[in-house]
């Protein structure tokens, strides 16, 4: 069965400093990656993508993620983090014809 | 360009009382459509989804349906709410091409139930 794992449910961080959420995944077949934002009373807004090729990929709002098959991991990076990117990110794996899995999310807070 | 509305964005209702989410999609045909529910602090939880008119699968049993009576137009529905149908629901599109496509989320619907 496939299944989505963020291990960090809150992170705190502060404005300027570097961001790295985690993600793990567990899917038998060549997984569909993705990470999702979604500021508070919103829908989520897509990231970025993983599905074949260069396993770093670049995202919007200067977002990166790197696929590491061996660790079944899909972990996003930023280097510098703005007060606007305090929300909650969504990992998912798709599956099937376009079914997915979500991670139960990890809230980011973002101080001075 | 493709828009995604939902309505209404909040709703209070008894517990008991029926319940209709529209969700309509704009700018694409045929779309993939997706229902899911968001519980604090648990992630989404998909409902139901439909690649055609008509054509609807339950992804939980609950105590919700969902019904496509138009190509590009999704809708939720309850007989008798239940105080644990509270939750942010969201509805959701995807490109029908037979393989894995991006999601694209609605707005969302906060629903109470009292």
């Amino acid at each position: 069965a496939q299944s989505v794992t963020q291990p960090d449910i809150h992170i705190t961080v502060s404005e300027g400093a570097s961001l790295e959420l985690r993600c793990n995944y567990s899917y038998g077949a060549t997984p569909y990656l993705f990470w999702y934002v979604q500021s508070p009373g919103q829908g989520l807004q897509l990231l970025l993508k993983y599905f074949s090729g260069d396993t770093l990929v670049q995202g919007i709002k200067g977002f990166e993620a790197e696929f590491k098959r061996s660790q079944s991991s899909f972990n996003l990076r930023k280097p510098s983090v703005h007060w606007s990117d305090a929300a909650e990110y969504f990992c998912a794996v798709g599956y099937s014809w376009g079914k997915f899995q979500f991670g139960a999310g990890t809230q980011v807070v973002v101080t001075p | 360009s493709q828009t995604i509305h939902q309505w209404p964005a909040t709703l209070v209702q008894p517990v008991g009382s029926p319940l209709s989410l529209e969700c309509t999609v704009e700018g694409t045909s045929n779309p993939n459509l997706y229902w899911y529910r968001q519980a604090a602090g648990r992630g989404l939880q998909l409902l139901f989804y439909s690649v055609g008119i008509g054509q609807i699968s339950s992804e939980v049993p609950q105590n919700l349906s969902a019904s496509r009576p138009q190509d590009r137009q999704f809708i939720l529905s309850s007989k008798k709410l239940l105080l644990s149908d509270s939750g942010f629901y969201l509805c959701a599109w995807s490109v029908p091409s037979g393989r894995v496509n991006e999601q694209f989320f609605g707005p969302g619907t906060r629903l109470t139930v009292l």
